[in-house]
């Protein structure tokens, strides 16, 4: 079956950590985007790509970094700079500018 | 600037008809989307406009003026499943890059 996947589910980090989040795709899209969702909010783009070795910064990129090394995989590094990382974080896929399909997201908790 | 709104909450009765406003302002306007997101879990898509009027699917239909920055997201028959958040997304084209700017979303109760 055709998807994008994210793992894990739930994770949870000590403060002053990096963290590193998992986002897998096999429907062929050439473009992958990270957003951030925090309670009684909407999506908030981090980080995009459009292509394999290529991406731009979103609306809220500070604290975050990506690569795009292949063009099924897009991970999210969460790194200590980002002052306030607790929030549910979505990865998504597209054709072109096309509607995106939504992996089941990570939920990231700082301890 | 870039601004998407759409109200905070509605609710609505079980079989009733339901509709949800969106309002924009942006440039490089590139479409208009709206999804389905329950709580906790990912957005799914429901429906895309580019072009002015209405597009139907079934329970759902969606229009859209883009010379007033406005779109609705219409809800018929509604059933109790259909509680969620609907979040009103604009396509945006700038520098050669596509992307999606979301608005917060309206949280809509569906009640017996």
């Amino acid at each position: 079956d055709g998807g994008i996947t994210q793992s894990p589910k739930y994770l949870f980090r000590k403060e002053g950590q990096n963290v590193t989040l998992s986002c897998e795709q096999n429907l062929n899209h050439d473009a992958m985007y990270w957003y951030r969702q925090d309670p009684g909010q909407g999506l908030r783009l981090i980080y995009y790509s459009q292509i394999v070795n290529d991406f731009q910064k979103g609306d809220i990129a500070e604290g975050y970094s990506v690569s795009r090394e292949k063009k099924e995989s897009f991970p999210l590094t969460v790194t200590s700079a980002q002052k306030n990382p607790t929030a549910f974080y979505l990865c998504a896929s597209s054709i072109g500018d096309n509607e995106q399909f939504f992996g089941p997201g990570t939920r990231l908790t700082v301890l | 600037g870039q601004n998407i709104d759409q109200p905070t909450e509605m609710t609505a009765t079980e079989g009733a008809i339901v509709q949800i406003n969106c309002t924009y302002q942006t440039s490089g306007f590139n479409g208009l989307f709206w999804y389905q997101q329950h709580a906790g879990e990912a957005p799914t898509f429901l429906s895309y406009n580019v072009l002015d009027g209405l597009e139907e699917k079934g329970r759902f239909s969606s229009f859209l003026s883009r010379s007033k920055g406005y779109s609705y997201l219409l809800l018929k028959e509604l059933q109790m499943k259909d509680s969620a958040s609907y979040l009103c997304a604009v396509g945006n084209i700038s520098g050669g890059y596509n992307k999606l700017i979301f608005g917060a979303g309206t949280r809509l109760a569906v009640h017996p």
